[in-house]
């Protein structure tokens, strides 16, 4: 069974482009998840779906960052500009939904690591 | 606010020794998860814990979780070359995402 699939892997840009993160989650999996790491540091939630619905997107900075999920499947994530603060590691992760979300296993994805330059 | 404090944020030993990781918070957690990640990859989940005072082993990982619920340890005996990487703990809140620590940087040279 294939696991999250997330791309590009990696990304260059410069300052005040625009940029977009894909993510495939497990197949039956209705909870997803974007993560952003920094280097040596845990992830940290931006946004969760219950299938289509953004269910929490507290964290998210929506001056900026943008996400969609319209067939709740897959999943894009967006930064428009992106600034130098926002390189990082940005983590696709998907769940079994439902009541109990929150005790199923999440299996991440590898990963985008972003470089704005 | 919830956090997670980890301790050691870095640890380099040699293959074979033993070492504890802690994970600690004010807050009580209803379960509490461990990962594992390698460079370039995702975390991977090793243990969840549930109950206070659960002790789980994972071959020569040994995961307890506090009997308040606030705090948790990862024992690794005879570390090998191939335990290498960031360990995390995660603790889930009621109706809450997980919230991660920092991490645990760990090297194990042989």
């Amino acid at each position: 069974e294939a696991g999250v699939v997330q791309s590009p892997r990696y990304k260059i840009i410069e300052k005040k482009q625009p940029v977009a993160f894909w993510c495939n989650p497990i197949s039956g999996h209705n909870t997803l998840y974007w993560y952003l790491q920094n280097l040596g540091q845990g992830p940290e939630l931006l946004i969760r779906y219950e299938n289509e619905e953004a269910v929490d997107d507290s964290q998210l900075p929506k001056d900026r960052f943008s996400a969609e999920r319209l067939k709740g499947v897959d999943s894009t994530l967006k930064i428009q500009p992106a600034e130098l603060g926002d390189s990082a590691v940005y983590l696709c992760a998907s769940s079994l939904g439902g009541r109990y979300w929150g005790y199923n296993e999440q299996f991440f994805g590898p990963g985008t690591r972003l470089t704005v330059l | 606010t919830q956090l997670l404090e980890q301790s050691p944020q870095f640890l380099s030993i040699q293959e074979g020794e033993n070492l504890t990781v802690y994970c600690n918070s004010s807050s009580v957690f209803s379960s509490l998860q461990w990962y594992r990640q390698e460079p370039g990859e995702g975390p991977v989940l090793l243990v969840t814990v549930v109950t206070g005072g659960e002790v789980k082993k994972l071959k020569r990982l040994t995961f307890q979780f506090g009997d308040a619920r606030k705090d948790s340890s990862l024992h690794i005996t005879a570390a090998q070359p191939g335990d290498t990487g960031l360990y995390l703990c995660a603790g889930q809140g009621a109706g809450t995402a997980l919230i991660f620590g920092k991490g645990t940087t760990l090297s194990v040279s042989s």
